[in-house]
């Protein structure tokens, strides 16, 4: 596609719910990052992939969340038994591994937990 | 750690106003710096990219200097007009893939 695309772009889960966001880079990018951004914040790393690897996944917040890329291609950041506090925009970026390595955001997925 | 921090963290001009947001940042030792624009419920847009050895980037009515010595880059923006109206983030690039962000200017442009 032209651009990263995220999906859903708004979901409202109850406390206590498991989801799943997804992301589809830009085709043939090699470099995949999820990021998270609170109300009025900046956002904030969580995970990075280089292909199908999972080579930092040191922002994640707690082993509720779990982030995959199987194929290298599309990637999926799932959060079990969502909590309040897991309200916020999810951001995926992509960049190619190839020249100034510029990244390339996606529109995001708010997520509300009620 | 690296920190970054814009300022200021909210800004309201009128039309036609040329503007500067700064950024700092307290490791020298970054790959990039990316400028980006995020408009209430959007995702982030890319407006300027300057690599590490580069000292400014040009994009139309918008100019990015960066000083990696000093920990500082600039955001110019020339002719202000109510379009320009949005969040402005700035993100570092540590090694080859992490961006730290600021927390971003939030920008007013009065018609």
């Amino acid at each position: 596609g032209a651009g990263v695309s995220q999906s859903p772009r708004y979901k409202v889960a109850k406390r206590g719910q498991d989801v799943a966001l997804r992301c589809d880079p830009i085709s043939g990018h090699v470099s995949l990052f999820w990021y998270q951004q609170a109300l009025g914040q900046g956002p904030e790393f969580l995970t990075y992939f280089q292909n199908e690897a999972q080579l930092d996944k040191s922002g994640l917040p707690s082993d509720r969340f779990f982030a995959e890329r199987p194929e290298g291609s599309v990637s999926t950041l799932k959060i079990q038994r969502t909590q309040q506090e897991d309200s916020a925009v999810y951001l995926c970026a992509s960049s190619s591994n190839r020249g100034p390595l510029e990244a390339f955001f996606g529109q995001g997925t708010r997520l509300t937990v009620v | 750690k690296q920190e970054v921090t814009q300022i200021p963290a909210a800004l309201s001009v009128p039309e036609g106003e040329n503007l500067v947001l700064n950024c700092s940042f307290t490791d020298s030792a970054i790959y990039n710096l990316q400028w980006f624009r995020q408009d209430p419920g959007k995702g982030l847009t890319s407006l300027l990219l300057i690599q590490s050895s580069q000292r400014e980037q040009t994009s139309g009515r918008l100019n990015a200097s960066l000083d990696k010595s000093s920990g500082r880059s600039t955001l110019y923006i020339a002719a202000s007009q109510p379009g320009d109206s949005a969040t402005y983030l700035c993100a570092v690039r540590k090694g080859t893939y992490k961006y730290i962000f600021g927390t971003g200017t939030r920008l007013k442009v009065l018609a």
